[in-house]
């Protein structure tokens, strides 16, 4: 069954860049009934969605975070990834890459039907 | 943009009551873009209920969808221990893509 397992540095400096990749396993990216995006929880909070990539390339943004944003696929790879630049204390969470579907499905609607384990990010000098 | 709003903000239940937790948007959405995820902590989210009121693959029939236009919610039956979390409605759209609520914890009583 397919898999998504965040990576990447666990503490960033503020005003650096944060750089994550979401590797995808037991099934293939290019798949084009799904996007592949991020999300993300600070600490005690709730859930926002940064953005999300099509296999094409095709990207979505929230427009909160548009601006920072950048999110890319490698599909030689199966994975896809989060920059998000000039990070403040703010964007200290735990971020989650996940899948969801580019149409309505029977078996998930439009819903984010798998989520990757998530990755604790600090933002800290 | 449309904006979920979840209540209560915590309720608390015992074990073998029902549960009803509310999301309402601030605009009528299409009842194919509301789901509900629970979290517990330290993990990561896992889907509920799509579309409203389907239930995603391996939830108990416990738990339960309702609602359109604005009013939408999640009914849990008879509560079992496993069921004391955080949960989340999200509405599908255009701009952003995703939307949340802000959450309502489940907490044992």
């Amino acid at each position: 069954h397919l898999q998504l397992q965040e990576s990447g540095p666990g503490l960033v400096k503020p005003s650096e860049t944060l750089s994550l990749t979401c590797t995808v396993s037991g099934g293939s990216i290019s798949s084009s009934t799904y996007y592949w995006g991020w999300i993300r929880q600070p600490p005690g909070k709730g859930l926002e969605w940064i953005g999300s990539i099509y296999y094409s390339g095709s990207t979505y943004y929230n427009p909160s975070l548009k601006s920072r944003v950048t999110i890319s696929v490698d599909t030689s790879k199966n994975q896809f990834s989060l920059k998000l630049s000039s990070v403040t204390a703010a964007d200290t969470a735990v971020y989650y890459c996940a899948r969801s579907p580019s149409r309505y499905l029977d078996s998930s609607g439009y819903s984010i039907d798998i989520w990757g384990q998530g990755t604790m990010v600090t933002v800290s000098s | 943009e449309i904006v979920l709003t979840q209540s209560p903000g915590t309720l608390s239940l015992s074990p073998g009551e029902g549960a009803t937790l509310s999301c309402r948007a601030s605009q009528s959405v299409g009842t194919s873009n509301l789901a509900w995820y629970q979290q517990k902590p330290g993990q990561a989210p896992r889907l509920l209920i799509y579309g409203a009121s389907n239930r995603a693959t391996g939830i108990p029939d416990r738990f339960s969808g309702s609602g359109s236009g604005t009013d939408f919610t999640l009914t849990i039956s008879r509560l079992e221990p496993e069921d004391f979390a955080v949960y989340y409605c999200q509405h599908y759209g255009s701009s952003p893509l995703y939307t949340f609520g802000q959450g309502t914890k489940l907490e044992i009583k």
